[in-house]
């Protein structure tokens, strides 16, 4: 088991580029999560899969945000059109499905957007 | 969504208990309670968690209020590598997904 794994780790971009990142959970685990942290703040909640179901996004997700979980393996989130606001520490997690199981974070995605 | 409120900081000395407390008002009647640790460019790391009665684990005890609408982790003997922003995090278990609700944090100084 080696964990939640997430790539890449730092990613700089211009303002109005689109930028994707990846995570990799622990291979048994059927939920998955996505959150964003911004300095200084707690992370927030943005969209969760169980399997390859996306069942629910946060109002955050605007429509420039897009994640997928094609084969319930592996999660891609995009971001279109990127905005110096989108600059931000992006985390995934993994969990066990069937209660309130610990959810396993990764080192995350710093973005910073220029 | 429920929310959580804890002190900004706190700090304690070295070998010594420390009690975080959070206040949860909110919370529901099936959301769970949850404390994780952030380190700097880190992700969190889950720490204790619990529903209604006090917990125990090799890390820390989690004391949960009667009412539910309050608790406190207990690290039993701080040290240095404790030093760490600690989230105190309601879990929605109405939807079915679990999604964390997170607060702000206690940022955690160990003095030696």
């Amino acid at each position: 088991d080696t964990g939640v794994s997430q790539d890449p780790r730092h990613k700089i971009t211009k303002r109005g580029q689109n930028v994707t990142f990846r995570c990799d959970p622990i291979s048994e685990h059927n939920r998955l999560y996505w959150y964003r942290q911004t300095l200084g703040q707690g992370p927030e909640f943005l969209t969760y899969f169980q399997n390859e179901a996306q069942l629910e996004k946060s109002r955050l997700l605007s429509d420039r945000f897009s994640a997928e979980r094609p084969k319930g393996s592996f999660s891609t989130l995009e971001i279109q059109r990127t905005e110096q606001g989108d600059s931000a520490m992006y985390l995934c997690a993994s969990s066990q499905e069937g209660g309130p199981y610990e959810q396993y974070f990764g080192p995350g995605t710093r973005l910073t957007v220029t | 969504d429920a929310k959580t409120t804890q002190p900004n900081s706190m700090e304690s000395n070295e070998e010594e208990p420390v009690h975080l407390p959070c206040n949860h008002s909110t919370i529901s009647g099936t959301d769970y309670i949850h404390w994780y640790r952030q380190l700097p460019s880190q992700g969190p790391e889950y720490v204790i968690h619990g529903l209604t009665s006090n917990v125990n684990n090799r890390m820390a005890s989690l004391a949960i209020a009667e009412d539910r609408k309050s608790s406190t982790l207990i690290l039993h003997r701080a040290t240095l590598r404790d030093a760490a922003v600690y989230y105190c995090i309601l879990s929605e278990s109405s939807s079915g997904t679990y999604k964390y609700i997170f607060g702000t944090g206690t940022r955690l100084k160990v003095l030696a």
